[in-house]
């Protein structure tokens, strides 16, 4: 069974342009969930997401960017207009529909660096 | 609201030593805890999980960690570090039936031979 899956592992933008990010969750997970790790700070939680709804994304900023799992293919998180600042790692993580201890696995992340 | 607080940012111990990271955390209801494990460059893995059966934990890699409600604690320890113990490591909560986990500011831990 093969784990959270991440594309592109690293991706390269100059500011103004948009960054997408993609992850396929684990076999049978529909639950899947969006970290940012700024430089030298631990995990932030953004965005909470089942097949084709956002159940929570009390921690995505409010302009810029946007998420979507569709009911086909992988979860997308997408960045327009990007700004150095929003150079970090982007990690997703999956969970089965019933977690009755709410584990969460990890992908491998995607760095993003902003020119 | 929960959060979670992890003293010290680095630690460093020599090979062989007592590996001991510290977690405290808030939590209104009863959470459930994680530690995680990261190496450069990579994603998270997890260590260990307390989910309200046994309070201390045993994970992978020979680490443990226990759960003290009167501290609000979960702590981490490993007997012996090993030089492949370098990583960081975040401690983690959820509340039971939440979604998100909340994550410490993690500890980066330095070992010497």
């Amino acid at each position: 069974n093969a784990g959270v899956m991440q594309n592109p592992r690293h991706l390269v933008r100059r500011r103004g342009q948009e960054a997408r990010l993609r992850c396929s969750p684990m076999k049978g997970h529909s639950h899947v969930y969006w970290y940012r790790q700024l430089p030298e700070e631990g995990l932030k939680f953004m965005v909470y997401l089942q097949k084709e709804n956002i159940i929570d994304e009390s921690g995505m900023p409010k302009e810029r960017f946007s998420a979507e799992f569709p009911k086909e293919g992988p979860s997308i998180l997408r960045i327009q207009q990007v700004v150095r600042g929003d150079s970090a790692a982007y990690f997703c993580a999956s969970s089965p529909p019933s977690a009755g201890d709410n584990e969460q696995f990890f992908g491998p992340g995607t760095r993003l660096t902003v020119l | 609201a929960q959060s979670v607080t992890q003293l010290g940012s680095h630690v460093s111990v020599s090979e062989g030593a007592l590996v001991l990271l510290r977690c405290n955390y808030s939590s209104s209801v009863p959470p459930y805890l994680f530690w995680y494990v990261q190496y450069p460059n990579q994603g998270l893995q997890l260590l260990l999980k307390y989910t309200s059966a046994a309070t201390l934990v045993k994970g992978i890699n020979g680490f443990e960690a226990e759960f003290k409600k009167s501290e609000t604690s979960f702590h981490l320890t490993k007997p012996s570090a090993h030089m492949s113990d370098a990583a960081e490591y975040f401690c983690a909560v959820i509340k039971a039936a939440g979604n998100k986990l909340t994550f410490g500011g993690g500890t980066r831990v330095l070992v010497k031979p």
